[in-house]
């Protein structure tokens, strides 16, 4: 596709549920990252990805969450036993090389995620 | 202290104003400073990249870097009602791939 896809766009599960949320990037693009975005604030680094591999996942908040790339394009960040305060836009974004390089990371619309 | 701060407004200004949208940064090895603007209930999209000190321009929109500092600012001249958005300052140290956003800064303008 022309840019990022996200799905689902919006999701509503009940607390102690177990989510997944699918990301696929722009193609061609090596580097993936997920980002969390909670009403008026900033989006917030969860994990990135270049190919198949989790460069930095510092970001994740605990061993509840989780994300994979497993053939280098698509990715699935998956949340455990959610919580209300999981409640958020998880954003995605992809880039032709690593963001340090030129900065440009191509973002997705969202999963906005709500926890009851 | 969060490494980049950011006012999260709301700025409301009339049709036509100089906007001015800053941020404060405590991390000396950021090197790679960016704006992105985020439409409600819509992903972020860069706006401008600048490395290291110094000014760029594209149209109306010029970003500035002061790194003895540590501070960012964005001008938007002739401030149009599209400009309606949250504008979201971004850095990235040389050493890593993480790019740290601000908080924000909600801006409207009016006709």
């Amino acid at each position: 596709g022309a840019g990022v896809s996200q799905t689902p766009s919006n999701k509503v599960t009940e607390k102690g549920k177990y989510v997944e949320l699918r990301c696929d990037p722009i193609s061609g693009h090596t580097a993936l990252y997920w980002y969390r975005q909670s009403l008026g604030q900033g989006p917030e680094f969860l994990i990135y990805f270049q190919g198949t591999g989790a460069a930095d996942d510092s970001g994740l908040p605990n061993d509840r969450f989780f994300a994979v790339r497993p053939e280098g394009s698509v990715s699935t960040l998956k949340i455990q036993r959610t919580e209300r305060g999981d409640s958020a836009v998880y954003l995605c974004a992809s880039s032709q090389k690593a963001g340090g390089l030129t900065g440009e990371l191509f973002f997705g619309e969202g999963s906005r995620l709500t926890v009851l | 202290q969060k490494e980049v701060e950011q006012d999260p407004g709301p700025l409301s200004v009339p049709e036509g104003a100089i906007v001015s949208l800053n941020c404060t940064y405590s991390n000396s090895a950021f090197q790679y400073f960016m704006w992105y603007r985020q439409y409600s209930r819509k992903g972020p999209e860069l706006l401008m990249y600048t490395y290291s000190s110094g000014n760029k321009e594209d149209g109306r929109f010029t970003a500035q870097v002061d790194k003895s500092s540590k501070y960012i600012s964005l001008f938007i001249r002739d401030s149009q009602p599209s400009d309606s958005a949250t504008y979201l300052c971004a850095m990235i140290s040389y050493n890593t791939d993480k790019l740290i956003f601000g908080t924000g800064t909600r801006l409207q303008v009016f006709p």
